[in-house]
């Protein structure tokens, strides 16, 4: 089955600067990454997602890249803010599938 | 977004003792998924549902854990009997995007 490692587990930012995250995958036939924020005692919640078909993604502050070759693929966050305090969890799936998830990154903007 | 309910979101019991989770993604979706989630870790896959078929149950301790779907809507997830390993949160989905709030069981 799918293997999905991701890194770092703890992340400690200064507020305004960027904030990289990193995941691995093993199943070449995964073709669906998608990132959850989950903030302490909340619901895991979508935040940016990105199919097999395209490179990059950006919505505002927040950019997930995919390399298919390598198989891995990471968020950005620029211009962290407090508010961004969480852990991120990373995914692997194929489409209609099973969903595969990171160990999770504990992310900390420091005001 | 309001777009799978849980119930109930917190549950003490007695270790033994059998325990139930209901979950309803508002508005259907024929892809329902039940999660394990320990406290540091990411969602774990116990069961997974299309329609009222279980497609992948593998993950799902099958001699004390049980679950359905009758009509293929609303789902409810069974413990019995409960262990002081299962303390964790139990949470529901609808294919990928939408989680429910969960349902934090502590057995004590």
């Amino acid at each position: 089955g799918e293997n999905v490692e991701q890194h770092p587990s703890t992340l400690s930012v200064q507020e305004g600067d960027s904030a990289v995250i990193k995941c691995t995958y093993s199943d070449s036939a995964s073709n669906y990454f998608p990132w959850y924020k989950q903030e302490l005692g909340k619901r895991p919640q979508l935040i940016i997602d990105i199919r097999s078909n395209v490179g990059e993604k950006k919505d505002q502050r927040i950019a997930v890249t995919l390399n298919k070759t390598a198989k891995h693929f990471s968020l950005h966050i620029t211009e962290t803010q407090p508010e961004d305090s969480a852990v991120y969890f990373c995914a692997a799936s194929i489409m209609n599938g099973q969903f595969y998830f990171g160990t999770g990154t504990s992310l900390t903007v420091i005001p | 977004e309001a777009g799978v309910v849980q119930s109930p979101r917190y549950k003490i019991i007695e270790k033994k003792q059998p325990v139930a989770f209901w979950c309803n993604p508002i508005s259907g979706h024929n892809t329902l998924y039940w999660y394990l989630q320990n406290l540091g870790q990411g969602p774990e896959l116990l069961i997974r549902y299309e329609n009222e078929e279980a497609v992948d149950d593998s993950q799902l301790p099958k001699d004390r854990f049980s679950a359905e779907r009758l009509k293929g809507v609303d789902s409810t997830l069974k413990i019995q009997p409960a262990e002081l390993g299962d303390s964790a949160v139990y949470l529901c989905a609808k294919y990928g995007y939408t989680f429910g709030s969960g349902t934090r069981l502590t057995v004590v």
